[in-house]
């Protein structure tokens, strides 16, 4: 089955500061990548996909590149603003009739932003 | 609005007693999911379901019991079967089929489920 890695946390960084958060995987078929976000007591909300390889997803000043070469997906944001703190999940599905929609998660990355 | 209601927010169970957690959705998806959240972790799927009346286990099914009578509904029951039912639950849905695999879960705003 597929598999995800993400970086471990927790991130802590100021305002304004550049943020990355890792995520690599492992997988079958023809997996699609996908961020979420959870914010505090709340359920997840999707950030941003790809599709196909080399695709970028953006949403919110959030960017992440499907790297198919090196099966990865890391978020980037310039910026950040302390609104940003929250749980920060990288997800995979795969393609195909038998995986219809299924996702595998990482576990998670808790990202900080002081003011 | 489309979207996936999940209630209650907050559920207290007495150790024996099984409980009952609703996830409804109106976004006409095919597909509904449960998930188990533990503080600090990621998801793990407990049960799934690609149309009504079918459901198959997911990662962690033991001690946890589901139905899918209606499209929009997908209930979920923590059994006295489950050792450790402390946690956050999540149910999400989404589209179902070949080409649907780029097609997001939409998620509730979970229950918390602690034990007296």
């Amino acid at each position: 089955g597929n598999s995800v890695t993400q970086m471990e946390g927790p991130v802590t960084l100021s305002e304004e500061a550049f943020l990355t958060i890792n995520c690599t995987y492992t997988a079958t078929g023809y997996p699609s990548p996908f961020w979420y976000v959870q914010y505090p007591g709340e359920g997840l909300q999707l950030l941003l996909k790809a599709t196909k390889a080399d695709d970028k997803g953006s949403n919110k000043g959030f960017e992440a590149t499907y790297r198919k070469e090196t099966t990865s997906f890391h978020l980037e944001k310039g910026s950040v603003q302390v609104s940003d703190s929250a749980v920060y999940f990288c997800a995979l599905s795969d393609h195909g009739e038998a995986a219809g929609n299924k996702l595998t998660f990482g576990g998670g990355t808790r990202v900080l932003v002081k003011p | 609005d489309g979207g996936i209601t999940q209630s209650p927010k907050y559920l207290f169970r007495k150790e024996g007693q099984n409980v009952t957690l609703s996830c409804e959705q109106n976004l006409n998806h095919d597909a509904m999911y449960w998930y188990r959240q533990d503080p600090g972790q990621g998801l793990r799927l407990i049960y799934y379901s690609q149309i009504v009346n079918d459901f198959q286990k997911g990662d962690i099914a033991e001690g946890y019991s589901v139905s899918r009578e209606k499209k929009e509904s997908f209930p979920l029951t923590v059994t006295s079967a489950q050792k450790n039912p402390t946690a956050f639950y999540l149910c999400a849905s989404s589209v179902w089929g070949r080409v649907s695999g780029n097609q997001p879960q939409h998620f509730g705003d979970g229950t918390r489920l602690s034990i007296l």
